[in-house]
C-alpha cells in the first residue's frame, strides 16, 4: 500500500498565526483526504483534495480556515489559518489504498 | 449524528485473555467496515476489515464479527498481548469518505 510522509510531526503555534502541513505520497493517487482528531474525539474528515480542482469541504469546515493545495498527484498541503486554541488537534492526511485507507503519521498541533 | 459508535471509551484486559471491542452503526447503507489501530504519535494503521456479505473475518489473533440485523460489529483479539495496547477505531466508508467511531483505548496488562 501507499506510504505517506507527513510533516511537521508536531508544532506549537501562537494564536493568530497559520501552519501549513505537508503530505507526500510515494505513488500517484487521485484523492487525498485531510482529517482532524480533536482531543478525546474521533477522526473527522475536513476535506477531500483532488488534483486540478478545488477541495471539497465537509460541513463545518471552510476554505478560508483550512485552505488546501493539491499541485500534483503525490502531494498536498493543508493550512490551518488564524489559529486559536480550539484548533489544537492532530491533523492527518490519508489516501485510498488496496487495504482501505492509509494514513500519514499525523501532525500534533498545539495553539497557545 | 454519530453514524458509527464505539460506546466503550476504554477496555483493560490481562495478557493472554480475550479482548472484545464493540462498534455499532446506524447507516444501513454501510456495507464494508474496517478496524484501525493507533499508537500515540502515529497515524492509524489498518488492522482488519469485513464485508457485509460475511459475518466473520479472521486474521491470526484478530477476528471481526458482523451482525447486520443488529448493526453491530466486534473485534476479538485472542490472546491479547501488551503490544496490542493502543486506540482501536472502527470505520465505514461511504459517500466518498470514511466515518470513524470514537475509538476505544485498549490496555493489556502483563
Amino acid at each position: 500500500s501507499a506510504v505517506i510522509s507527513q510533516k511537521p510531526s508536531r508544532d506549537i503555534c501562537q494564536r493568530g498565526t497559520s501552519l501549513t502541513i505537508q503530505c507526500q505520497v510515494d505513488s500517484q493517487v487521485t484523492m487525498m483526504f485531510w482529517y482532524r482528531q480533536q482531543p478525546g474525539q474521533s477522526l473527522t474528515l475536513i476535506a477531500t483534495a483532488n488534483q486540478g480542482s478545488e477541495a471539497t469541504y465537509e460541513s463545518g469546515f471552510v476554505i478560508d480556515k483550512f485552505p488546501i493545495s493539491r499541485p500534483n498527484l503525490t502531494f498536498s498541503t493543508l493550512t490551518v489559518s488564524n489559529m486559536s486554541p480550539e484548533d489544537s488537534s492532530i491533523y492527518l492526511c490519508s489516501v485510498e489504498s488496496d487495504l482501505g485507507y492509509t494514513f500519514g503519521s499525523g501532525t500534533r498541533l498545539t495553539v497557545v | 449524528d454519530q453514524q458509527v459508535k464505539q460506546n466503550s471509551p476504554s477496555l483493560s484486559v490481562q495478557e493472554g485473555r480475550i479482548s472484545i471491542l464493540n462498534c455499532d452503526y446506524t447507516n444501513s447503507m454501510f456495507d464494508y467496515f474496517l478496524w484501525y489501530k493507533k499508537y500515540p504519535a502515529e497515524g492509524p494503521t489498518f488492522l482488519i476489515s469485513i464485508s457485509s456479505i460475511k459475518d466473520k473475518n479472521e486474521d491470526g489473533r484478530f477476528t471481526v464479527f458482523l451482525n447486520k440485523s443488529a448493526k453491530h460489529l466486534s473485534l476479538h483479539i485472542v490472546p491479547s498481548q501488551p503490544g496490542d495496547s493502543a486506540v482501536y477505531f472502527c470505520a465505514a466508508p461511504g459517500g466518498g469518505k470514511l466515518t470513524f467511531g470514537q475509538g476505544t483505548i485498549l490496555t493489556v496488562h502483563p
